[in-house]
């Protein structure tokens, strides 16, 4: 079954501290995957994806496919990274799994 | 200079009642999605079109009807609505079909 697995439904850091959001899929084929965020009163938008393996304010998050994850990290919170964060996979190109979501709140 | 907005933002409607929800994307995108996201903020695909044409239907009730005029615009109608049918609804789109989504600020639907 295709599956993407967010165990925390809610993460609390103080800031500066490291974080991680862990992601794990279940797919058979080779898998597409990103991190998606939602802050406060805004619209759901691209953190990063997998392919690009880039790092954005901050964030990296590494495809291994041995353990089927893409935990999302960040060495040092900000309180600025409080947020709804989603993984998703795209499987056959066509539909997106997304992950029932992590609520990270970073603590002053 | 939105990229991709939906009508109306909030919907307050009575069980029973038809209603629809319209998204628009000025990016030339090919690929339009609506989302459900419940209570607990659980994202759910519902529908996926492609050049106007449906390519993921999931299971979702005959009373949810997409609509797709062109390349820009995926509607939403919902017949008979249920108090279980309150939730967010968001629209997205991208370039192709697994490419990165764009989405809508969501409409918040309350069936009373």
């Amino acid at each position: 079954a295709q599956r993407v697995t967010q165990p925390e439904k809610l993460l609390s850091v103080f800031k500066g501290a490291p974080v991680e959001l862990k992601c794990n899929y279940s797919y058979s084929g080779s898998p597409e995957l990103f991190w998606y965020v939602q802050y406060s009163r805004q619209r759901l938008q691209l953190l990063l994806r997998h392919i690009s393996r880039e790092s954005i304010k901050g964030f990296t998050a590494d495809l291994n496919k041995g353990e089927t994850s893409f935990h999302l990290k960040k060495p040092f919170a900000q309180e600025e990274d409080s947020a709804m964060y989603y993984c998703a996979l795209v499987t056959g190109g066509f539909k997106t799994i997304f992950g029932a979501g992590t609520r990270l709140f970073v603590k002053a | 200079d939105t990229a991709v907005s939906q009508t109306p933002k909030y919907l307050v409607t009575q069980m029973g009642n038809d209603k629809s929800i319209k998204c628009e994307q000025n990016l030339g995108h090919d690929t339009m999605y609506w989302y459900k996201q419940d209570s607990k903020k659980f994202l759910k695909i519902m529908f996926s079109y492609n050049n106007k044409e449906l390519i993921i239907n999931e299971t979702v009730p005959n009373r949810f009807s997409p609509k797709s005029p062109d390349k820009a615009h995926l509607n939403l109608h919902i017949n008979s609505l249920e108090l279980g049918d309150s939730a967010v609804y968001f629209c997205a789109s991208s370039q192709e079909s697994g490419s990165e989504q764009y989405f809508g600020p969501g409409t918040r639907l309350t069936v009373t």
